[in-house]
């Protein structure tokens, strides 16, 4: 069982927004800005999207976005592409030097 | 460029010790600031962090599978190493190492293509 909890699916149409779910508590996500999201297509390893909540590296379109409230982050990708659908997981620190991700969300493109 | 690669036995018997072998470059364990984790993925499952080494050697376990990990490095190879111990099929998967930086808050910013290791009799 992760630490983090994320919905398994979700989806949208071409050109809408969808918003990502993140749920931990108040000694991970909720006491850390040290929130990161991946993107994985099958077969290959993750791509890093998200670091530190809101910051996007180099490279990364900015349709994808993250914010934090409480307990829960979450990942918002705008305009949703065909080559957006993937597994989505995020991460954080959890404290004790240690580090945990979610269960991970499938996002379909209708 | 920075790169990672893993490398390791594709099949393992039940008990027996996993080693597995991140090869990199373009990145220095000895700069301040730069960590080197595994990740492991069960086939359709989750990815699940196990171990970081730092670039101080300090060395961070998750706390489940703490006492059949060990992580390693050696700079001279611009290697770092993760053996676990005492093999169960449950621990077959894909098995990544990612850098750590601070430039990133610690998130794991580049990733080698993964190794699958089978645990099977």
């Amino acid at each position: 069982q992760s630490a983090l909890t994320q919905p398994p699916s979700a989806s949208g149409s071409p050109g809408q927004s969808v918003t990502l779910s993140c749920t931990g508590t108040s000694s991970d996500v909720g006491d850390y800005n040290y929130v990161s999201w991946y993107q994985q297509h099958p077969g290959k390893a993750p791509k890093l999207l998200i670091y530190e909540v809101t910051k996007r590296p180099s490279g990364v379109p900015d349709r994808f976005s993250g914010s934090k409230s409480g307990s829960t982050a979450s990942l918002t990708v705008s305009g949703l592409q065909a080559e957006d659908e993937a597994d989505y997981y995020c991460s954080s620190y959890v404290g004790s030097s240690n580090w945990a991700f979610g269960g991970g969300t499938k996002l379909t493109v209708l | 460029q920075v790169s990672l690669r893993e490398s390791g036995p594709a099949l393992v018997k039940p008990t027996q010790t996993l080693t597995l072998t991140c090869t990199f470059s373009g990145l220095s364990l000895t700069a301040s600031g730069v960590s080197v984790s595994w990740i492991r993925q069960p086939p359709g499952k989750a990815l699940e962090w196990l171990a970081r080494i730092d670039w101080d050697d300090d060395k961070d376990y998750t706390t489940s599978l703490k006492t059949r990990l060990t992580i390693s490095k050696d700079t001279s190879k611009n290697q770092v190493v993760l053996t676990m111990t005492n093999l169960d099929p449950v621990d077959s998967g894909t098995y990544y190492c990612a850098r750590q930086g601070a430039d990133y808050g610690d998130a794991f910013d580049i990733w080698g293509q993964g190794t699958t290791v089978t645990v099977s009799s």
